[in-house]
């Protein structure tokens, strides 16, 4: 069971938009940057946002990210095929001292 | 560009070690953690810890403590994990990656199978 809770799936149609949210407790969301991860089947994962809304170069502005007391969302618009994919949320957790992952949501676009 | 390239797939026993490599290029190796990241058959995400490689310092998730340790060459630029004592349960693929600090990281590796049966 992860520490980070993620809907196991998503879906929605091409061009259409999805959210995917991340919830936890104080000592890992709320007080601590929230990182989002895509990972394409068989391949490794590929950093999308990090500090909770900033985009490394090169992510295009579909992809966004935020952050509300210990929940974090992560929204991706204009939907394409290529999106499908497993997203993960990470973050510090300040009482364990690691870092810890959501449990995953496998994207559909149908 | 920066890369991360891992050794290859292993296949263990039980009670066995194993060594993965993580060799990187494109930047100063020194200036980013390598930390390490686990994924089982079909599961999510496992951290397992990190490495400095400006001071050697490392850290461990609590799991892991006593089993894995974590080294470097900064000669040749390369990362190692080593877990020991390995069940079937570690049968995953093994991760590194840059991370900015120990919490963000923007580069990965391709990941190294390593299996573990007897």
């Amino acid at each position: 069971q992860s520490v980070l809770t993620q809907p196991p799936s998503v879906s929605a149609a091409p061009g259409q938009k999805v959210t995917i949210s991340c919830s936890g407790s104080n000592s890992k969301i709320g007080g601590n940057f929230v990182s989002w991860y895509q990972q394409l089947p068989g391949t490794a994962p590929k950093l999308l946002i990090y500090d909770n809304y900033k985009r490394p170069s090169g992510i295009p502005g579909r992809f966004s990210g935020s952050k509300s007391g210990t929940s974090a969302t992560l929204g991706i618009t204009g939907l394409q095929t290529g999106d499908e994919a497993d997203y993960y949320c990470g973050t510090w957790d300040s009482s364990l001292g690691a870092v810890v992952f959501g449990g995953g949501t496998k994207l559909t676009v149908l | 560009q920066v890369q991360l390239v891992q050794s290859g797939a292993e296949v263990k026993k039980p009670g066995a070690s194993v060594k993965v490599s993580c060799k990187a290029s494109g930047y100063t190796f020194s200036d980013y953690y390598i930390n390490w990241v686990r994924q089982a058959p079909g599961q999510g995400l496992e951290w397992m810890g990190w490495i400095n490689p400006k001071s050697g310092g490392t850290g461990y998730a609590q799991k892991f403590q006593g089993r894995v340790t974590m080294t470097m060459d900064t000669s040749i630029s390369t990362a190692y994990m080593d877990l020991s004592s390995l069940v079937s349960d570690d049968t995953a693929v093994y991760f590194c990656a840059r991370g900015v600090g120990t919490k963000v990281f923007d580069y990965w590796g391709q990941g190294a199978l390593v299996t573990v049966s007897s």
